[in-house]
């Protein structure tokens, strides 16, 4: 059965304490791997397109990367305002145009 | 420019009412999406037109109505809702075909009463 998980649910950090998020997939002809930032109330900020296995992505603190079974969300030296709900969506060609999306990880990063 | 702009962002409505969201992108996207989504939960796909062809609806009942009036602009109808479809809803669009990032708009937070 497809499907998009997310690991751990809730993270909690101290400023400047690096950790990996994580998203693993069971799906059938991978066309595209999504993380995405999503503050309370508001919508998805796009971060990573990620499309075969090998690849890796960065931005700032964040570095995406992706094998053929899961993807990591790594965060280096984490800041308060890292602190979000971050959320990875794959396309497959079980899904069509739609984007399925994982539960989260909600990180918060303490002062 | 990467703006999916979604009116109104607030809207309380009574279970008798008609109102509707209105979402535009001018990237030049030839899909777009409504999706809803509950407290703390990921977002759930509603509909996905392509090419302004109605191409998913995910068995949404019938009190949502959705409209491709054309290539930028995509609205979504409401009637008759119950206080269960109190949720953040938001229009996303993306190119096509398959493998391009979505953008998202900053939701419509509906609460019916």
């Amino acid at each position: 059965e497809d499907q998009v998980t997310q690991s751990p649910e809730a993270l909690r950090l101290q400023e400047g304490e690096s950790s990996s998020l994580n998203c693993s997939y069971t799906v059938s002809g991978l066309r595209g791997l999504f993380w995405y930032r999503q503050d309370p109330g508001k919508g998805p900020e796009f971060l990573f397109t990620l499309y075969s296995a090998g690849e890796e992505k960065e931005k700032e603190r964040l570095k995406a990367t992706l094998t053929k079974k899961e993807s990591f969300l790594h965060i280096t030296a984490p800041k308060p305002e890292d602190s979000a709900t971050y959320l990875c969506a794959v396309q497959a060609d079980n899904y069509g145009q739609n984007f399925v999306f994982g539960p989260g990880t909600r990180l918060s990063v303490l002062p | 420019d990467t703006e999916v702009t979604q009116t109104p962002k607030h809207l309380v409505m009574g279970m008798t009412n008609k109102k509707s969201l209105k979402c535009e992108q001018h990237m030049g996207h030839r899909a777009m999406y409504w999706y809803k989504q509950k407290a703390k939960k990921p977002p759930e796909l509603m509909f996905v037109y392509s090419y302004e062809k109605l191409s998913i609806n995910e068995s949404v009942p019938s009190r949502f109505s959705p409209e491709c009036p054309n290539s930028s602009l995509l609205n979504l109808h409401l009637h008759a809702l119950q206080p269960e479809d109190s949720a953040l809803y938001l229009c996303a669009s993306s190119q096509m075909p398959q493998g391009a990032e979505a953008f998202f708009g900053q939701g419509t937070r509906l609460t019916v009463v």
